[in-house]
């Protein structure tokens, strides 16, 4: 079982430029949540995709959007990047079931925007 | 929405002493309070979990602690040993909906041998 796979690992982008995340979920999950985490700071809730829709939002602007593919992998899309969203981008998937709570990381994505 | 607090930022402890950590959520609606540890460089992993029934859980040296009348819940590592030293995170979240985890800023553990 592969975990939780996300590419690249490591990008670096300049301001103004748009940028795609991608994230390949545990084997048999179908529930996959991204989230941003700063430089020494806890991960932010980005939003969560279930059955190719998003389901929640957290507090992110219009410029962060995502897709969830058929097969359950998703992706992380950021268009017109600001220095600020420099940051590790981490990729958690679940399973949709009664009582299943645990979520995988991946290992996360680190974007540098220059 | 959801806030967690996490205490203390940092925590310096001996080998073989007691670590505790604590947090407090704002939403009482959450229902479950996972624990991640991070090392440097690497995804956060999953320690422990505790949710809204169960008043405290262990598993070998980790344990958790929950009150729900006070929404506070803690983390606490007896025996530290120096591969305990990461940064560790707890989070809470309805897992009812669609459990998007809310986390605190996370307390940075060193563990001197």
């Amino acid at each position: 079982d592969a975990g939780v796979t996300q590419s690249p690992t490591h990008l670096i982008k300049t301001r103004g430029q748009q940028v795609t995340l991608r994230c390949s979920p545990k084997s048999g999950h179908d529930t996959v949540s991204w989230y941003q985490q700063a430089l020494g700071q806890g991960p932010q809730f980005i939003f969560q995709y279930y059955e190719e829709e998003e389901r929640q939002r957290g507090n992110f602007p219009d410029r962060f959007s995502g897709h969830q593919f058929p097969n359950y992998s998703s992706e992380l899309n950021v268009n017109a990047l600001l220095l600020g969203d420099s940051a590790l981008y981490l990729c958690a998937s679940s399973l949709e079931l009664q009582d299943n709570t645990e979520a995988f990381f991946g290992q996360g994505t680190r974007l540098t925007v220059v | 929405g959801e806030n967690v607090e996490q205490h203390p930022s940092t925590l310096s402890v001996q080998e073989g002493d007691s670590a505790v950590i604590k947090c407090t959520y704002s939403d009482s609606a959450s229902n479950y309070f996972p624990w991640y540890k991070q090392e440097l460089g690497k995804r956060p992993q999953l320690i422990i979990d505790i949710r809204s029934n169960v008043g405290e859980k262990k598993d070998q040296r980790i344990a958790v602690t929950l009150n729900k009348t006070a929404k506070h819940f803690s983390l606490h590592i007896t025996e530290t040993q120096p591969e305990d030293s990461a940064v560790y995170f707890c989070a809470a979240s309805n897992w009812e909906y669609g459990n998007k985890l809310v986390f605190g800023a996370g307390t940075i553990l060193r563990v001197k041998s």
